[in-house]
C-alpha cells in the first residue's frame, strides 16, 4: 500500500526547461511534506518543504505547488541546470506519528545541456 | 562535523549469514531511523527510535532487529540474510518535533 504516489519515473528536459514532478497523497493526516534529492551514491538531502496551510512555496529556483483539496503537490524547477540531474523524492510525515517519512517511488531527471 | 556516518558502506553476504550495520550522528538527535531504498519503491522505514531506550516496528521490519545503543548510535541486524534483503539501507536522525531528517550516505548490501 503506497500512501504517496509520485509521477513520472523519469524525466529528461533541456537545459532551462522546468521539469514538474507530481505526487499525491491519501492520508489526511499527514502535516509536513518535504521533497529529498539524491545524487548518486549519497543519500538524501532536504530540498524544500511546505505544511499545508500554504499553496506555494518558493526557495531559489524550486518551487512546490500544493492542493489540498485535490491531496496533491508538486515540485517545479525552474531555468533547470544540468548540475539539477538526480533522483528526487517527495514525502509525507505526520507528527502524531512521531514524524516517520512515507516517500513516494522517486523520479530520475535528466537535465541535458 | 560528520552528521550521520554509516559503516560499512558495501557489503556482499551469502544467503544465511548475519550482520550489523552501524549508524552514529553527532548532532545530538533524539530520534533516528532505518530505511532500505529499492528501484520504483522510494525509501521504507524499517524501523525506528523516536528516542534513546525506544525502538518501533515500522512499514517492513521482518527479517530485522535493531538496537539503539545510546542516543548517538542505532543498528540495524540481519539475521538470518535472504536474497530480498538486497538493497541500500540508509540511517536517518532528526531532532524531536522538527525537521528535516538528516541522512547518512548509506550502506549497500548484496545477499547472494
Amino acid at each position: 500500500q503506497q500512501q504517496v504516489k509520485q509521477s513520472p519515473q523519469s524525466l529528461i528536459v533541456q537545459k532551462g526547461g522546468i521539469p514538474i514532478i507530481n505526487c499525491a497523497y491519501e492520508n489526511t493526516a499527514f502535516d509536513y511534506f518535504p521533497w529529498y534529492q539524491q545524487f548518486p551514491g549519497k543519500g538524501p538531502a532536504l530540498l524544500i518543504a511546505i505544511r499545508p496551510d500554504v499553496s506555494e512555496k518558493k526557495e531559489g529556483r524550486f518551487t512546490i505547488s500544493f492542493n489540498k483539496s485535490a491531496k496533491q503537490f508538486s515540485l517545479h524547477i525552474m531555468d533547470s541546470q544540468p548540475g539539477d540531474s538526480a533522483t528526487y523524492f517527495c514525502a509525507a510525515s505526520t507528527k502524531a506519528a512521531g514524524n516517520k517519512l512515507t516517500f513516494g517511488g522517486g523520479t530520475r531527471v535528466l537535465v541535458k545541456p | 562535523n560528520a552528521g550521520v556516518t554509516q559503516t560499512p558502506k558495501f557489503q556482499v553476504l551469502k544467503t544465511g549469514q548475519s550482520m550489523t550495520l552501524q549508524c552514529a550522528q553527532d548532532m545530538n538527535h533524539n530520534s533516528m531511523y532505518w530505511y532500505r531504498q529499492d528501484p520504483g519503491m522510494g525509501l521504507r522505514l524499517i524501523y525506528y527510535s523516536a528516542s534513546e531506550g525506544t525502538t518501533d516496528k515500522g512499514e517492513v521490519p521482518n527479517g530485522y532487529n535493531v538496537s539503539r545503543l545510546n542516543k548517538r548510535e542505532f543498528s540495524l541486524r540481519l539475521e538470518s540474510a535472504a536474497p530480498s534483503q538486497t538493497s541500500v539501507y540508509f540511517c536517518a536522525s532528526v531532532d524531536s518535533g522538527t525537521q528535516p531528517q538528516h541522512f547518512g550516505d548509506g550502506t549497500r548490501l548484496s545477499i547472494l
